[in-house]
């Protein structure tokens, strides 16, 4: 079955210093990965994506992601976290199958604290 | 969240009651999809549609119901058959359906039942 695993609920860092989210996935064949982030009330926002290529993929506001197809993980960082970067963050991957649907972990809650 | 607006943003229903929620896109996208948001789920695929005229099923689609016919509006129904509306749904669209595609959300509409 595929599927996208964050392990961390909550996670918790102070302002200027480096922050990971985490992602596994279970899929077959290529993933095609994706990091969004939600705002309070607001819709999903697409911050990057891997589909093939440099394991390490940059994206919007700073953030970039490192792909792992041996450790089948595709975990999200920042080399310095602002205050304004709490949010909830989504990792999801594409379906093998023609439906086109992501699918989404079950979020991760970013607290940068001042 | 640009290019894609929902209507309303909040949504009030009465045991019963049939509502609609508003989706359009001016992406000049051709497949659109509907997700439900609950606390700590992530997001689960109601229906999809990769062309006008043709929609699909996702894997919560039971009391829902979908059209499409024009290629930038996909309303979503929720009908007295669904039994736990009260959800935040959220509409995407992307180029197409393709696996590489970046599906782009809209802002969401919070329903809830009175």
């Amino acid at each position: 079955a595929q599927s996208v695993a964050q392990p961390e609920d909550q996670v918790n860092v102070a302002e200027g210093n480096p922050l990971t989210v985490k992602c596994t996935y279970s899929v077959s064949g290529n993933p095609y990965l994706f990091w969004y982030v939600q705002y309070p009330n607001r819709g999903l926002q697409f911050l990057l994506k891997y589909i093939t290529g440099d394991n390490l993929v940059k994206g919007s506001y700073g953030f970039e992601a490192e792909f792992n197809k041996s450790q089948t993980s595709f975990h999200l960082k920042k080399p310095s976290a602002l205050v304004s970067d709490s949010a909830l963050y989504f990792c999801a991957v594409r379906d093998a199958s023609n439906t086109g649907k992501l699918i989404f972990g079950q979020g991760t809650t970013l607290q940068v604290k001042p | 969240d640009g290019g894609i607006t929902q209507s309303p943003k909040y949504l009030f229903r009465k045991e019963g009651q049939n509502v609609t929620l508003s989706c359009e896109q001016n992406l000049n996208h051709d497949a659109m999809y509907w997700y439900r948001q609950d606390p700590g789920q992530g997001l689960r695929l109601i229906y999809y549609s990769q062309i006008v005229n043709d929609f699909q099923k996702g894997d919560i689609a039971e009391g829902y119901s979908v059209s499409r016919e024009k290629k930038e509006s996909f309303p979503l129904t929720v009908t007295s058959a669904q039994k736990n509306p009260t959800a935040f749904y959220l509409c995407a669209s992307s180029s197409g359906g393709a696996r590489t595609d970046t599906q782009y959300f809209g802002p969401g509409t919070r329903l809830t039942v009175l």
